[in-house]
This record gives C-alpha cells, sequence and structure tokens, in this order.
C-alpha cells in the first residue's frame, strides 16, 4: 500500500498522558496535513507542512499540540497532558503541489481516546 | 467568516431514485470547492471537484456562485453509494475547511 499510513491506528490512554501519532506521506508528497474529526463532525484542519516546514497551525492547536516534520518526510504529532476533550480522530494527508490539481490524499487516521 | 454547511446529517433513498446532497458555502474570494467521501472502513477519498466539472461514478455538482452553493447530485442512486459524504472549501495551498458531512443510506 503506498498511500498516506498512520500509526498507531487505535490508542487509549490515561488523561494526563503524552502520546504520539506518526504519519507516512506518499511518497514525495512535499505537502502534508494534520487534521481532527470528532463524533458528527467533518475534519477540523489542524496544521500543514511544506516540506519542513511548519507553515500553517490552526488555532485549535493549543499549547498542548506539537507536530514536526524533521527531514520533511514523515511527520509526528504529540498530545502532551491528555484531556477527555483531545479524544478525537486525528487524520494525516499529503499532496504535491508538483502535481496538477493538489489533490489531497488521506490516511485511515488515528483513534484517540483519553480516559 | 468562512464556513461550510451541510443542513442534512442523514439522506435515506431508494435504489433508483434520485438523490441530491445540499451544501452551501461562505467564502470572500474564488472558492474551490470539493465533494469527499467516505465508504464504510475506508478513507476519506476525493469524489469531485468543481473545477474539473466532471462526473464520477455518476455524481455531479455545480457551483452556484449566486446562490453560493455546490449541491451533490445523482439521478439513480445505487447501494454503493452509501457512505458519508463532506463538502469541503479548499485554500490554494491545499487546507480544506469541510462540512459536518451527510450520510447516505440506499435502501434496496
Amino acid at each position: 500500500d503506498t498511500g498516506v499510513s498512520q500509526d498507531p491506528r487505535h490508542k487509549i490512554t490515561k488523561r494526563g498522558q503524552n502520546v504520539t501519532f506518526r504519519c507516512d506521506p506518499i511518497s514525495e508528497h512535499n505537502r502534508l496535513y494534520w487534521y481532527r474529526q470528532t463524533l458528527g463532525q467533518g475534519p477540523e484542519f489542524l496544521t500543514y507542512f511544506q516540506n519542513e516546514a511548519q507553515l500553517e497551525k490552526s488555532r485549535l492547536l493549543s499549547d498542548r499540540f506539537s507536530a514536526e516534520r524533521p527531514k520533511g518526510s514523515f511527520s509526528t504529532l504529540e498530545i502532551q497532558r491528555t484531556e477527555q476533550g483531545d479524544s478525537a480522530m486525528y487524520l494525516c494527508a499529503s499532496s504535491s503541489d508538483r502535481s496538477s490539481g493538489n489533490t489531497i490524499y488521506f490516511g485511515e487516521g488515528s483513534w484517540l481516546t483519553v480516559v | 467568516a468562512q464556513r461550510v454547511t451541510q443542513p442534512e446529517k442523514l439522506l435515506s433513498v431508494f435504489k433508483g431514485a434520485p438523490v441530491e446532497l445540499k451544501c452551501n458555502y461562505s467564502y470572500s474570494g474564488s472558492p474551490e470547492l470539493f465533494w469527499y467521501v467516505q465508504y464504510s472502513r475506508q478513507r476519506l477519498q476525493l469524489l469531485l471537484r468543481h473545477i474539473s466539472r466532471e462526473s464520477i461514478k455518476g455524481f455531479t455538482a455545480d457551483l452556484n456562485k449566486g446562490e453560493t452553493s455546490f449541491h451533490l447530485k445523482k439521478p439513480f442512486a445505487q447501494e454503493e453509494d452509501s457512505a458519508m459524504y463532506y463538502c469541503a472549501l479548499g485554500h490554494s495551498w491545499g487546507k480544506l475547511q469541510f462540512g459536518a458531512g451527510t450520510q447516505v443510506v440506499v435502501t434496496p
């Protein structure tokens, strides 16, 4: 499967713990996005990388959230001191600004449950 | 404020009947609009975009700037069309702003 892959697919953690999600975009995609989706809602944009540079961050991304893409390939999203409100699906997506239409491809997501 | 509204959370139709999913948007510039679909146990995927003006799996969507709408239509629904559909507003660097989604259930 050469699509966007995310790990882990499911994570249950206790409130106050830190969690980290990893995203491997489609090879050679220079754009990478993180979204969050809660039940009954569409995905909400969190942050955007162009290569290794984080160019846009949503106000949804509190200080407890940090995302990196150190070498412009895979990305990590870390949530520190998790809260029950962080329970959601975290979606990663990628695209290439060199392809026509800039089609965005999504991963299957990482489910986070904070208990 | 930029917004995407999908007024129907659930749309239940019979196989062979027409289906229309409503999407309204608010955007100050020239909008780029998309429909994404998520079938059961599959990832979110692009269905169509307004720029292409194409028909995918029998679905079409026309951008109506006067009514700020981008409704998705199919003349004859099939059971395999049962899925979650999201309308999305796109930004130049790729950020997508999604509506809340419409669940379509096609019954035989």
